[in-house]
C-alpha cells in the first residue's frame, strides 16, 4: 500500500536553531517527492519539488533531500525564524496512470523566542 | 491574480442540510480537486476535474457532489451533511493533472465546516 510517514508528529525549538524532519515512503512507482508549508488557518504552499533524480534542493533557508534507494527524505531548516512556526507536510507522487499524490499527515513545528 | 479564492471560510450546518462550497481561480488551470483535511491524517482527496464538464472522483467521493462548467469554478455540494463531514475543505488548481516534472499546485485558504 502506498504510504508516506513522517517523524516527529510534533516539534518545539527555539528561535534561530536548526531543525530536521524526516518523511518515509513507500510508494511505487515514484515520481516526485513534495515539502509543503501550510500556516494555521492556511492553504499549503509548495516549498521544494524534487524528481527521482535529484538528491538535494533548495528554497532559502530550506533543504529538502532524497534517498530515493532508502525511499527516505528529510526537510532541513537553518536558523530558524518564527515566521517558521507551520505544519510541514511531505507528498510523493506515483508515477501511475494519474500520477496519484499520497500525503503524509505533516509535522507540526513551534518556533518559541 | 487572486490565485484560488473559496468562500465562504466558515461554515455551521445541522445534520441533514446541505449546502455548497465555491472554488474559483484565475490562472486558467485545466485541473482542479478538492481535498478535506482532518486532525492527524494527510489531505483525502474528494473530486477532480480535468476540464470544464469533465469530473471523476477521489479517495472520499461519497456524501458530496461536483461539476465543471467553466473552466474557472468548481463548486462542491455537501448533499446531506452529517457530522462525519466536520472538516477544513481545500480547493486546488494545477495546470495540467500530471503533476510530474515540477508542476505546482495551488490551493485555496480553505473552509472551515461543521456539522452538528
Amino acid at each position: 500500500k502506498n504510504q508516506v510517514e513522517q517523524s516527529p508528529q510534533s516539534l518545539i525549538i527555539l528561535e534561530g536553531k536548526n531543525c530536521t524532519l524526516q518523511c518515509n515512503y513507500t510508494v511505487s512507482p515514484f515520481s516526485n517527492l513534495r515539502w509543503y508549508k501550510q500556516d494555521t488557518g492556511r492553504g499549503p504552499v509548495s516549498l521544494t519539488i524534487m524528481t527521482f533524480s535529484e538528491n538535494t534542493k533548495s528554497n532559502g533557508r530550506y533543504t529538502a533531500t532524497l534517498d530515493a534507494d532508502t525511499k527516505q527524505s528529510s526537510l532541513h531548516i537553518t536558523a530558524s525564524q518564527l515566521s517558521d512556526s507551520a505544519s510541514y507536510i511531505c507528498v510523493v507522487s506515483a508515477r501511475d496512470s494519474n500520477y496519484q499524490l499520497i500525503w503524509g499527515a505533516g509535522t507540526k513545528l513551534i518556533i518559541k523566542p | 491574480n487572486a490565485g484560488v479564492t473559496q468562500t465562504p471560510k466558515f461554515q455551521v450546518l445541522k445534520t441533514g442540510q446541505s449546502m455548497t462550497l465555491q472554488c474559483a481561480q484565475d490562472m486558467n488551470h485545466e485541473y482542479m480537486s478538492w481535498y478535506r483535511q482532518d486532525p492527524g491524517m494527510g489531505l483525502r482527496l474528494i473530486h477532480y476535474s480535468v476540464g470544464a464538464g469533465i469530473t471523476d472522483q477521489g479517495e472520499v467521493p461519497n456524501g458530496y457532489n461536483v461539476s465543471r462548467s467553466t473552466t474557472e469554478d468548481f463548486p462542491l455540494r455537501l448533499l446531506s451533511a452529517a457530522p462525519s463531514q466536520t472538516s477544513v475543505y481545500f480547493c486546488a488548481s494545477s495546470p495540467t493533472l500530471f503533476l510530474a516534472g515540477g508542476k505546482e499546485q495551488y490551493f485555496g485558504p480553505g473552509t472551515r465546516l461543521t456539522v452538528t
